[in-house]
């Protein structure tokens, strides 16, 4: 069964550094989202892109995140300047009914 | 605003019983999907069951079966024969169906369920 994969499954960065976080979604799917799960909490949403554009995105999701589908294969978020509080764990997904997730990034910030 | 609530942030089960993990949401809108996934130590986001609110019929899916209430958004799940392997952080999701484009969830904030050999 096709699945979206996420790599890499564990990212530790330094406080201001640029990260970047990739996915490859399902090959036919056409919507993708990150969502973001901090340690403890619910899963929240970020960002959803479609037709090659974000379609929605949260108040989380501010100038410091972008998103891309370089290669119409991958997807990526990109953190600009990490912050502490950007610690979590980041989940990739794809389609629509349902939307089927990755196995997610553990994203650690020191 | 759609909101998802989740009241028993712990459940535990005896393995072969069954249990029941509630979940309600608060919306406006008539027409929208409901989903329960379900998430082991290993922190993947596993689909469990889904529910489009225009079909009055219960979803199952083997051991798993929802209880659906629309008048009261409620939107319970039902784990039968439980097994070691059902133990995990179980999510209740929402999302609209109508809305063209991408259609983000909106998640419960979670029930651990525990299962005792």
């Amino acid at each position: 069964e096709p699945e979206v994969t996420q790599t890499p499954s564990h990212q530790v960065t330094q406080m201001g550094q640029e990260v970047i976080l990739r996915c490859v979604p399902i090959s036919n799917h056409l919507y993708f989202y990150w969502y973001r799960q901090i340690l403890g909490q619910k899963v929240e949403f970020l960002v959803s892109f479609y037709n090659n554009e974000i379609s929605e995105k949260s108040e989380i999701f501010d100038d410091q995140f972008s998103v891309e589908r370089p290669d119409g294969s991958n997807f990526t978020l990109k953190i600009r300047s990490t912050k502490l509080e950007d610690s979590a764990m980041y989940f990739c997904a794809s389609g629509d009914q349902p939307q089927h997730f990755g196995d997610g990034t553990r994203l650690s910030i020191l | 605003a759609q909101t998802v609530t989740q009241s028993q942030p712990e459940m535990s089960v005896q393995e072969a019983e069954t249990v029941t993990l509630s979940c309600t949401y608060d919306t406006s809108e008539s027409d929208y999907y409901l989903f329960w996934y379900k998430q082991p130590p290993s922190r993947q986001m596993i689909l469990v069951i889904r529910q489009e609110a225009y079909k009055q019929q219960n979803a199952t899916e083997n051991r798993f079966s929802v209880n659906f209430q629309k008048a009261a958004k409620s939107f319970s799940l039902k784990i039968s024969d439980s097994q070691l392997g059902d133990a995990a952080m179980y999510f209740c999701a929402y999302r609209i169906s109508y809305q063209t484009g991408a259609n983000n969830l909106f998640f419960g904030t979670g029930t651990r369920l525990t299962v005792i050999p």
